[in-house]
Protein backbone atom coordinates (compact mmCIF):
# COMPACT_ATOMS: atom_id res chain seq x y z
CA UNK A 1 0.00 0.00 0.00
CA UNK A 2 1.02 3.82 0.30
CA UNK A 3 3.37 5.02 2.36
CA UNK A 4 3.25 8.65 1.12
CA UNK A 5 0.24 10.50 2.25
CA UNK A 6 -0.73 13.34 -0.26
CA UNK A 7 -3.97 15.44 0.20
CA UNK A 8 -6.28 16.92 -0.59
CA UNK A 9 -7.34 14.27 -2.81
CA UNK A 10 -9.53 16.87 -5.06
CA UNK A 11 -9.44 20.37 -5.39
CA UNK A 12 -11.93 22.44 -7.37
CA UNK A 13 -10.86 26.28 -7.10
CA UNK A 14 -12.17 29.36 -9.45
CA UNK A 15 -9.24 30.43 -11.87
CA UNK A 16 -6.87 33.04 -10.26
CA UNK A 17 -7.29 31.43 -6.50
CA UNK A 18 -4.17 29.50 -5.31
CA UNK A 19 -3.50 25.85 -4.73
CA UNK A 20 -1.62 23.92 -2.49
CA UNK A 21 -1.24 19.93 -2.12
CA UNK A 22 0.63 18.40 0.75
CA UNK A 23 2.59 15.39 0.94
CA UNK A 24 3.48 13.25 4.06
CA UNK A 25 5.98 10.26 4.63
CA UNK A 26 6.03 8.05 7.93
CA UNK A 27 10.23 8.02 7.42
CA UNK A 28 12.46 10.01 6.06
CA UNK A 29 13.15 10.32 2.45
CA UNK A 30 16.40 11.08 0.48
CA UNK A 31 14.69 13.23 -2.25
CA UNK A 32 11.04 13.81 -2.92
CA UNK A 33 10.03 14.74 -6.68
CA UNK A 34 6.53 16.12 -7.95
CA UNK A 35 4.94 14.87 -11.09
CA UNK A 36 1.64 16.32 -13.21
CA UNK A 37 -0.31 14.09 -15.07
CA UNK A 38 -3.15 15.36 -17.37
CA UNK A 39 -5.99 13.96 -17.87
CA UNK A 40 -5.25 10.43 -20.29
CA UNK A 41 -1.64 10.71 -19.58
CA UNK A 42 1.12 9.72 -18.51
CA UNK A 43 3.25 11.43 -15.25
CA UNK A 44 5.60 13.78 -16.05
CA UNK A 45 8.33 15.42 -14.10
CA UNK A 46 8.27 18.87 -12.31
CA UNK A 47 10.83 19.11 -9.89
CA UNK A 48 13.30 17.41 -7.47
CA UNK A 49 14.07 18.52 -3.88
CA UNK A 50 17.19 16.70 -2.22
CA UNK A 51 18.25 19.11 0.74
CA UNK A 52 15.86 19.71 4.03
CA UNK A 53 14.57 23.14 3.91
CA UNK A 54 14.61 23.41 0.06
CA UNK A 55 12.72 25.74 -1.32
CA UNK A 56 12.27 25.78 -5.22
CA UNK A 57 10.30 27.74 -7.91
CA UNK A 58 8.89 27.43 -11.44
CA UNK A 59 7.02 30.29 -12.45
CA UNK A 60 3.54 30.06 -10.26
CA UNK A 61 4.71 26.75 -8.82
CA UNK A 62 6.58 26.92 -5.15
CA UNK A 63 7.87 23.32 -3.77
CA UNK A 64 9.38 22.68 -0.32
CA UNK A 65 10.66 20.23 1.21
CA UNK A 66 10.52 19.72 5.01
CA UNK A 67 13.37 20.02 7.42
CA UNK A 68 13.06 16.46 8.69
CA UNK A 69 12.43 15.32 4.65
CA UNK A 70 9.20 13.79 5.73
CA UNK A 71 6.81 16.23 3.88
CA UNK A 72 6.46 18.71 0.91
CA UNK A 73 4.16 20.89 -0.44
CA UNK A 74 3.55 22.23 -3.94
CA UNK A 75 2.07 25.92 -4.31
CA UNK A 76 0.54 27.26 -7.34
CA UNK A 77 -0.25 31.14 -7.58
CA UNK A 78 -2.81 32.54 -9.22
CA UNK A 79 -3.85 29.18 -11.04
CA UNK A 80 -4.78 29.04 -14.75
CA UNK A 81 -7.19 26.43 -16.66
CA UNK A 82 -3.78 25.17 -17.80
CA UNK A 83 -2.80 23.60 -14.41
CA UNK A 84 -5.48 21.43 -14.38
CA UNK A 85 -4.80 17.54 -13.84
CA UNK A 86 -3.53 15.35 -11.02
CA UNK A 87 -0.13 16.28 -9.05
CA UNK A 88 1.93 13.56 -7.37
CA UNK A 89 4.78 13.33 -5.10
CA UNK A 90 7.19 10.38 -4.96
CA UNK A 91 9.12 9.85 -2.26
CA UNK A 92 12.83 8.69 -3.21
CA UNK A 93 13.74 5.25 -0.60
CA UNK A 94 17.37 4.61 -0.60
CA UNK A 95 18.02 0.68 -0.58
CA UNK A 96 20.76 -1.29 -1.38
CA UNK A 97 20.83 -1.24 -4.48
CA UNK A 98 19.36 2.76 -5.47
CA UNK A 99 16.21 4.36 -4.93
CA UNK A 100 12.84 3.61 -5.19
CA UNK A 101 10.38 5.95 -6.08
CA UNK A 102 7.28 5.97 -3.77
CA UNK A 103 3.86 7.77 -5.31
CA UNK A 104 1.50 9.30 -3.20
CA UNK A 105 -2.14 9.08 -4.45
CA UNK A 106 -2.51 12.32 -5.95
CA UNK A 107 -4.54 15.43 -6.13
CA UNK A 108 -6.89 16.46 -8.47
CA UNK A 109 -7.04 19.82 -9.99
CA UNK A 110 -9.82 21.25 -11.27
CA UNK A 111 -9.82 25.01 -12.52
CA UNK A 112 -13.14 27.33 -13.39
CA UNK A 113 -12.97 29.87 -15.21
CA UNK B 1 13.50 6.40 -29.78
CA UNK B 2 12.79 10.53 -28.57
CA UNK B 3 10.83 9.00 -25.24
CA UNK B 4 9.52 5.90 -23.08
CA UNK B 5 7.21 3.46 -25.85
CA UNK B 6 4.82 1.19 -24.60
CA UNK B 7 2.75 -1.65 -26.30
CA UNK B 8 -0.07 -2.26 -26.77
CA UNK B 9 -1.35 1.20 -25.72
CA UNK B 10 -4.77 -1.08 -24.61
CA UNK B 11 -5.04 -4.57 -23.75
CA UNK B 12 -8.36 -6.80 -23.43
CA UNK B 13 -7.66 -10.11 -21.83
CA UNK B 14 -10.14 -13.09 -20.88
CA UNK B 15 -9.23 -14.42 -16.82
CA UNK B 16 -7.08 -16.45 -17.03
CA UNK B 17 -5.17 -15.38 -20.31
CA UNK B 18 -1.81 -14.71 -20.31
CA UNK B 19 -0.63 -11.25 -21.12
CA UNK B 20 2.84 -9.75 -21.83
CA UNK B 21 3.48 -5.81 -21.88
CA UNK B 22 6.48 -4.60 -23.83
CA UNK B 23 8.51 -1.50 -22.67
CA UNK B 24 11.13 0.14 -24.83
CA UNK B 25 13.16 2.59 -22.51
CA UNK B 26 15.04 5.73 -23.96
CA UNK B 27 17.95 4.77 -25.41
CA UNK B 28 20.95 4.65 -23.02
CA UNK B 29 18.89 5.00 -19.55
CA UNK B 30 20.07 2.60 -17.15
CA UNK B 31 17.13 2.27 -14.69
CA UNK B 32 14.10 0.94 -15.76
CA UNK B 33 10.62 0.98 -13.77
CA UNK B 34 7.59 -0.78 -14.10
CA UNK B 35 4.40 0.91 -12.06
CA UNK B 36 0.38 -0.28 -11.59
CA UNK B 37 -1.94 2.89 -11.67
CA UNK B 38 -5.41 1.90 -10.76
CA UNK B 39 -7.95 4.40 -11.52
CA UNK B 40 -7.89 7.59 -9.33
CA UNK B 41 -4.35 6.55 -7.30
CA UNK B 42 -0.71 6.79 -7.59
CA UNK B 43 1.42 4.85 -9.65
CA UNK B 44 2.38 1.85 -7.29
CA UNK B 45 6.16 0.46 -7.75
CA UNK B 46 6.53 -3.46 -9.04
CA UNK B 47 9.63 -3.58 -9.79
CA UNK B 48 12.96 -2.14 -10.87
CA UNK B 49 15.69 -2.81 -13.22
CA UNK B 50 19.62 -1.48 -13.31
CA UNK B 51 20.45 -2.90 -16.92
CA UNK B 52 19.52 -6.11 -17.36
CA UNK B 53 19.55 -6.74 -13.33
CA UNK B 54 16.00 -6.71 -11.61
CA UNK B 55 17.21 -5.41 -8.20
CA UNK B 56 14.11 -4.89 -6.37
CA UNK B 57 10.69 -7.03 -7.25
CA UNK B 58 8.93 -6.15 -4.05
CA UNK B 59 6.33 -4.49 -5.72
CA UNK B 60 4.80 -7.71 -7.66
CA UNK B 61 1.65 -8.72 -6.37
CA UNK B 62 1.57 -12.21 -6.72
CA UNK B 63 3.55 -15.22 -8.63
CA UNK B 64 2.21 -14.38 -11.33
CA UNK B 65 3.78 -11.28 -12.38
CA UNK B 66 6.99 -11.64 -13.65
CA UNK B 67 9.42 -8.91 -15.63
CA UNK B 68 12.10 -9.53 -17.37
CA UNK B 69 14.98 -6.95 -19.22
CA UNK B 70 17.74 -9.76 -20.60
CA UNK B 71 19.85 -7.19 -22.84
CA UNK B 72 19.21 -4.36 -20.73
CA UNK B 73 17.38 -2.36 -22.91
CA UNK B 74 13.54 -3.46 -24.23
CA UNK B 75 11.96 -4.93 -21.00
CA UNK B 76 8.92 -7.00 -20.90
CA UNK B 77 6.23 -7.56 -17.92
CA UNK B 78 4.41 -10.56 -17.87
CA UNK B 79 0.70 -11.73 -15.94
CA UNK B 80 -0.03 -15.18 -16.11
CA UNK B 81 -3.94 -16.56 -15.28
CA UNK B 82 -5.16 -12.94 -15.09
CA UNK B 83 -7.41 -12.01 -13.37
CA UNK B 84 -9.90 -9.03 -12.69
CA UNK B 85 -8.00 -7.78 -10.00
CA UNK B 86 -5.07 -7.26 -12.68
CA UNK B 87 -7.46 -4.37 -14.63
CA UNK B 88 -5.05 -1.35 -14.16
CA UNK B 89 -2.98 0.93 -16.49
CA UNK B 90 0.74 -0.51 -16.45
CA UNK B 91 3.68 2.37 -16.68
CA UNK B 92 7.02 1.47 -17.67
CA UNK B 93 9.82 4.25 -16.46
CA UNK B 94 13.13 4.85 -17.43
CA UNK B 95 15.95 7.28 -15.86
CA UNK B 96 19.26 7.61 -17.07
CA UNK B 97 20.29 7.05 -13.13
CA UNK B 98 22.70 4.67 -11.83
CA UNK B 99 22.78 3.25 -8.46
CA UNK B 100 22.02 5.75 -5.62
CA UNK B 101 21.66 8.37 -8.17
CA UNK B 102 18.29 10.33 -7.96
CA UNK B 103 17.39 11.94 -11.59
CA UNK B 104 14.30 12.37 -13.52
CA UNK B 105 12.02 9.23 -14.16
CA UNK B 106 10.53 9.70 -18.23
CA UNK B 107 7.51 7.79 -18.27
CA UNK B 108 5.93 5.88 -20.96
CA UNK B 109 2.14 6.25 -22.20
CA UNK B 110 1.21 2.94 -20.36
CA UNK B 111 -0.65 -0.02 -20.93
CA UNK B 112 -4.14 -0.17 -20.20
CA UNK B 113 -5.37 -3.38 -19.60
CA UNK B 114 -8.82 -4.95 -18.64
CA UNK B 115 -9.51 -8.26 -17.53
CA UNK B 116 -12.73 -9.18 -18.40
Amino acid sequence: GQQVMQIPQYQHVQEGEDFTTYCNSSTTLSNIQWYKQRPGGHPVFLIQLVKSGEVKKQKRLTFQFGEAKKNSSLHITATQTTDVGTYFCAGGRTGIYGNKLVFGAGTILRVKS
Amino acid sequence: GAGVSQSPRYKVAKRGQDVALRCDPISGHVSLFWYQQALGQGPEFLTYFQNEAQLDKSGLPSDRFFAERPEGSVSTLKIQRTQQEDSAVYLCASSLGRVYRNTEAFFGQGTRLTVV
